[in-house]
């Protein structure tokens, strides 16, 4: 079956270090990928997606391409500000799934200032 | 736009009691899900509609979790008898008509219900 395999965290950076969390997944077919980001207390909120081999999605410094060789889709920023202290999931969805989401468990980041 | 709504924010309640969580959809969403975060298993889907029918309910932990959606705009999912090891955050998420693949999920803010 479709799986999502995500960094284990917690993940701890100092302000303007690079991340990266670690994404690889498992599915039959092309399916769409996706990173959430959920702050404390809120919801999970779309960060970026993609939808086919060889795209980047990006989005406020965020990026992630998806590597359909490798199976992964990391997600990397440049210079990480506190203000990005969150939790990050990886997803995917293909086309069986009317658009039932697999998530991974997810990667805590801290950034200090 | 409103996004989705869920109440209420936060639930305790005693053990044994009935517990309903109630969503309202992003208008014009004709997906709408249910999930349930824990430390402990993360998150989990429990079911999902797609106009107002349940396509997968196999998240569904046991018989006590029960869920409906009797229109376009309004979800309810429903504990009972409640037990402590529902203790969790239970999100709502909807999504655009389209073929649900390349969809994103739009989430609430969520209800974190603790049962004593």
């Amino acid at each position: 079956g479709n799986s999502v395999t995500q960094m284990e965290g917690p993940v701890t950076l100092s302000e303007e270090a690079f991340l990266t969390i670690n994404c690889t997944y498992t599915a039959t077919g092309y399916p769409s990928l996706f990173w959430y980001v959920q702050y404390p207390g809120e919801g999970l909120q779309l960060l970026l997606k993609a939808t086919k081999a060889d795209d980047k999605g990006s989005n406020k410094g965020f990026e992630a391409t998806y590597r359909k060789e490798t199976t992964s889709f990391h997600l990397e920023k440049g210079s990480v500000q506190v203000s990005d202290s969150a939790v990050y999931f990886c997803a995917l969805s293909d086309r069986g799934s009317q658009g039932n989401l697999i998530f991974g468990k997810g990667t805590k980041l801290s950034v200090k200032p | 736009d409103a996004g989705v709504i869920q109440s209420p924010r936060h639930e305790v309640t005693e053990m044994g009691q009935e517990v309903t969580l109630r969503c309202k959809p992003i208008s014009g969403h004709d997906y709408l899900f249910w999930y349930r975060q824990t430390m402990m298993r993360g998150l989990e889907l429990l079911i999902y509609f797609n106009n107002n029918v349940p396509i997968d309910d196999s998240g569904m932990p046991e018989d006590r979790f029960s869920a409906k959606m009797p229109n376009a705009s309004f979800s309810t999912l429903k504990i009972q008898p409640s037990e402590p090891r529902d203790s969790a955050v239970y999100f709502c998420a909807s999504s655009p008509p389209g073929g649900g693949f390349n969809q994103p999920q739009h989430f609430g803010d969520g209800t974190r219900l603790s049962i004593l």
